[in-house]
């Protein structure tokens, strides 16, 4: 089936510092899924951090960015320098572009940016 | 973009009751969607639900046991029958936006079952 995979459950940065978090997918139902990262901050709901629709375009906000890899089935966030403010809970996911909008979510990256 | 609004943020009651978890939106959706989402664990889509017709269930999730209405385009209401402790989690309802693929997020509802 369809499914994606975030490897940290949770990552600890010192600020400033780079960040990577690795998402990979698989797609066996879907041609071309869409995929998105989005983040939850302490004490507030789910927002959608970045989109990408179309194979090998990035897509990039708020100084992160995730380049939609077809070839690797993967869509990893990065940021070159983070800060405390970036600390929240990161979910990468995939929806099916000609389909029911259903989204399917790995289980998140939880961020944490020590001072 | 799609403003979303749930009531009641947070809930606790016993096993074996019901409950009802509201979902609003600032502006008509054609599709609402409820989302389940365990401690550390991802989100779990478990029905879509479009206006004036039954919402459609995904698998493990039934409708005598979370029955879902859309009585129109703003609305809906996710209710939970016969609550048990292990449907402690919390409950999310989106929207997608006009002529986006993205999905939109209410805040969020979390129920705790005794």
């Amino acid at each position: 089936g369809d499914s994606v995979t975030q490897t940290e459950g949770q990552v600890t940065v010192s600020e400033s510092k780079s960040l990577i978090i690795n998402c990979t997918y698989s797609a066996t139902s879907i041609g071309y899924p869409n995929l998105f990262w989005y983040v939850r901050y302490p004490g507030e709901g789910l927002q959608l951090l970045l989109k990408v629709i179309t194979a090998g375009q990035k897509g990039s906000s708020r100084g992160f960015e995730a380049t939609y890899n077809k070839e690797a089935t993967s869509f990893h966030l990065q940021k070159a320098s983070v800060q405390e403010s970036d600390s929240a809970v990161y979910y990468c996911a995939l929806s099916d572009q000609g389909g029911s909008a259903k989204l399917i979510f790995g289980e998140g990256t939880k961020l944490t940016v020590s001072s | 973009s799609v403003l979303l609004y749930q009531k009641p943020n947070r809930d606790i009651c016993q096993s074996g009751t019901s409950l009802k978890i509201q979902c609003v939106a600032d502006s008509q959706v054609v599709s609402m969607f409820w989302y389940q989402q365990f401690q550390e664990q991802s989100l779990m889509l478990m029905a879509t639900a479009n206006e004036g017709s039954e919402a459609t269930y995904e698998s493990g999730f039934t409708k005598d046991k979370f029955p879902i209405s859309r009585p129109n385009l703003t609305f809906s209401t996710l209710t939970v029958n016969n609550a048990r402790p292990g449907d402690s989690s919390i409950y999310f309802c989106s929207s997608r936006g006009t002529g986006g693929y993205e999905q939109y997020f209410g805040p969020g509802t979390r129920l705790t079952v005794l």
